[in-house]
């Protein structure tokens, strides 16, 4: 099946630090891969959409700039957690969706849960 | 914009069958698909409806009645490892994936 993976799987750091999470798509091409954000016994909320060697899409509310998405191939998407503060721990959850999967599903990663000190 | 609407709870024994509504609204409509998500880990895909009618996997049943913005996702035979959040998710014409609250499913023995 379709494999999705994520790393690093937890992060601790200070504040003021940026954080680079990693998304693989790990046997298919992921054409699409998208980012969400979840807080302890919330919903997913959906962050961005991001398209191979496009710029991401980002969803209102969100800041571009201090989530930066790169998606860079096929199988990486990176989000880059910039100047980042103790509210921005959460769970990050990148999914991928590509041409030999069902166009329907969405693979999810195994998150990443960010904690800033 | 787009919101739906599941219980927050529901609490069934094992062996039993629970039922799990979504309702919702939105624009762009294109499916209505089912995650679980157990405490800690990712979502699993369960279900997808992209038309109306019933689709059967295994336990698992989700029902889609696109005219009443309604869904369904039937649990049968509940184990003691079917407790989880489960999310409904309406996926719209762009491709996102829209997420409920989640509804958390506490099975007894």
């Amino acid at each position: 099946g379709a494999v999705v993976s994520q790393h690093p799987s937890w992060v601790i750091c200070k504040s003021g630090t940026s954080v680079k999470i990693e998304c693989r798509s790990l046997d298919f091409q992921a054409t699409t891969m998208f980012w969400y954000r979840q807080f302890p016994k919330q919903s997913l909320m959906l962050m961005a959409t991001s398209n191979e060697g496009s710029k991401a899409t980002y969803e209102q509310g969100v800041e571009k700039d201090k989530f930066l998405i790169n998606h860079a191939s096929l199988t990486l998407s990176t989000l880059t957690v910039t100047s980042a503060h103790p509210e921005d721990s959460s769970f990050y959850i990148c999914s991928a969706r590509g041409d030999r999967v069902s166009y329907n599903e969405q693979f999810f990663g195994p998150g990443t849960r960010l904690t800033v000190l | 914009g787009q919101s739906l609407e599941q219980p927050s709870e529901v609490t069934a024994v094992e062996g039993a069958i629970v039922q799990i509504n979504c309702t919702y609204q939105t624009s762009g409509f294109y499916g209505l698909s089912w995650y679980q998500q157990h405490d800690g880990g990712a979502p699993t895909f369960l279900s997808y409806n992209g038309l109306d009618g019933l689709e059967e996997t295994g336990r698992f049943s989700s029902f889609l009645s696109r005219s009443d913005s309604y869904g369904y996702l039937l649990l049968q035979e509940l184990q003691m490892k079917d407790s989880a959040s489960y999310f409904c998710a309406v996926e719209s014409n762009t491709g996102k994936l829209i997420f409920g609250q989640g509804t958390t499913l506490q099975v007894k023995p």
